[in-house]
């Protein structure tokens, strides 16, 4: 299996782009989650999905974040605008019941 | 409300000398705990897990970790540190499943290990 895939693995950006980052979660599993991670505020879960259906996104920041998972194999974290204080890495886990799977991390620098 | 408090922020620790990281929660139910590791600019891995079998957990690269409900603590350790287990350490308490599930991630220990 190849593991969680996100993309793309790097994205540099202008304050007030639109950024989309991707993920692909492992076959089978059914419950995914986003998380961001920055030096000051650690690891933060932002929003996850069961059986492609938003649980629990009280992790989302603010309107700017929007995130869908329109079939099993394919997520979207999508910011518009983008602002500097979203650079972070931005991690996609997916997990079949208990353990999350993590992948390599999106790093996302706004300037 | 459940939380998870990892007591320590930051541990150094000598080569070959024993690992201990500390992690207390609290859990309205019975919790599922698990122990993350990420190294330096890595996305994060599974240690080990303790879903109410065994209450000493045994885990990848010589880890372990002992649930103990009385103390409310599942804290990981290992005997002899090696240089490659430099990295911040993250304790996960989990509780229901499906729709209801809740996930509670400590702040995370950084281990130094010196040489």
């Amino acid at each position: 299996d190849a593991g969680v895939i996100q993309s793309p693995r790097h994205e540099v950006t202008e304050m007030g782009q639109e950024v989309t980052l991707r993920c692909k979660p492992i076959s089978g599993h059914n419950s995914l989650f986003w998380y961001r991670q920055t030096m000051m505020r650690g690891l933060e879960l932002l929003i996850y999905f069961n059986n492609n259906v938003p649980i629990d996104d009280s992790g989302m920041p603010e309107d700017r974040f929007s995130a869908k998972m329109p079939n099993a194999s394919f997520s979207t974290l999508k910011i518009q605008p983008s602002e500097p204080r979203d650079s972070a890495v931005y991690f996609c886990a997916s997990s079949p019941l208990m353990e999350q799977f993590f992948g390599p991390g999106t790093r996302l620098t706004v300037l | 409300a459940q939380s998870v408090t990892q007591l320590d922020s930051h541990v150094s620790v000598s080569e070959g000398t024993p690992v201990l990281l500390r992690c207390n929660y609290s859990s309205s139910y019975s919790p599922s705990l698990f122990w993350y590791v990420q190294h330096p600019n890595k996305g994060l891995q599974l240690l080990l897990k303790y879903t109410s079998a065994a209450t000493l957990v045994k885990g990848i690269n010589g880890f372990e970790a002992e649930f103990k409900k009385s103390e409310t603590s599942f804290h990981l350790t290992k005997p002899s540190a090696h240089m490659s287990d430099a990295a911040e350490y993250f304790c996960v308490v989990s509780e229901g499943a499906g729709n209801n599930r809740k996930l509670i991630w400590g702040l995370g220990t950084s281990l130094a290990v010196n040489p």
